[in-house]
């Protein structure tokens, strides 16, 4: 299996800051990777799919990159909603693997 | 527009069995892979199960694999999880979620989760 290595784990930022998450896959992935946005008690929504493109409805300052091992998401100016836990999950193939998570908290 | 609800979670003691269902509605069911996957307390997303819009393929991770069923029904736009031998472990919160093909893709639509407790 595929194994997703998310880093960092959390960070801590203000409201304004740019932050940058990555995730490096044990193989090539092609860009078939998504990032999911988890706030508590909730169901993961659907950000950035196929590496770099935009869910339908998620803000601009939401972006990805990368293609074969690495990844980056990058929220451009932190905004109060989102603070949550940010996932990628490979979507190249069975069986898919998440990465362990970065919690993004309020400094 | 798209929704899933999911059901059937609940308390089971280790070794038994349950099934969850998915119920969808707002798209074309037999077009879309539909997915599992799950969240223990206090943990991260797990992936744990897919299924082919035909039904034809399925999918597991190898924590459930040979314990936990995947299967469809396209007349009733309904997606299920037949586990059973259920561990403790297996304690988590299960989603289900629309793939945005017809064997695979991201989840682009998810349900609000069902709690299935593993306890005596």
């Amino acid at each position: 299996a595929i194994q997703m290595t998310q880093s960092p784990s959390s960070l801590s930022a203000s409201v304004g800051d740019r932050v940058t998450i990555t995730c490096r896959a044990s193989q090539g992935i092609r860009n078939d990777l998504g990032w999911y946005q988890q706030k508590p008690g909730k169901a993961p929504k659907l950000l950035i799919y196929g590496a770099s493109n935009l869910q339908s409805g998620v803000p601009s300052r939401f972006s990805g990159s990368g293609s074969g091992t690495d990844f980056t998401l990058t929220i451009s100016s932190l905004q109060p909603e989102d603070f949550a836990t940010y996932y990628c999950l490979q979507d190249y193939n069975y069986p898919r693997m998440f990465g362990q998570g970065t919690k993004v908290e309020i400094k | 527009e798209v929704q899933l609800v999911e059901s059937g979670g609940g308390l089971v003691q280790p070794g038994g069995s349950l099934r969850l269902s998915c119920a969808a509605s707002g798209f074309t069911f037999s077009s879309y892979a539909v997915t599992w996957v799950r969240q223990a307390p206090e943990k991260g997303l797990e992936w744990v199960s897919a299924i082919s819009g035909s039904g034809v393929s399925t999918y597991y991770a190898d924590s459930v694999k040979g314990r936990f069923t995947i299967s469809r029904d396209n007349s009733k736009n309904t997606l299920y999880l037949q586990m059973s031998s259920l561990r403790a472990e297996d304690t988590a919160v299960y989603y289900c979620a629309k793939q945005v093909a017809m064997v695979g893709g991201a989840a682009d639509s998810w349900g609000q989760g069902t709690l299935v407790t593993v306890s005596s």
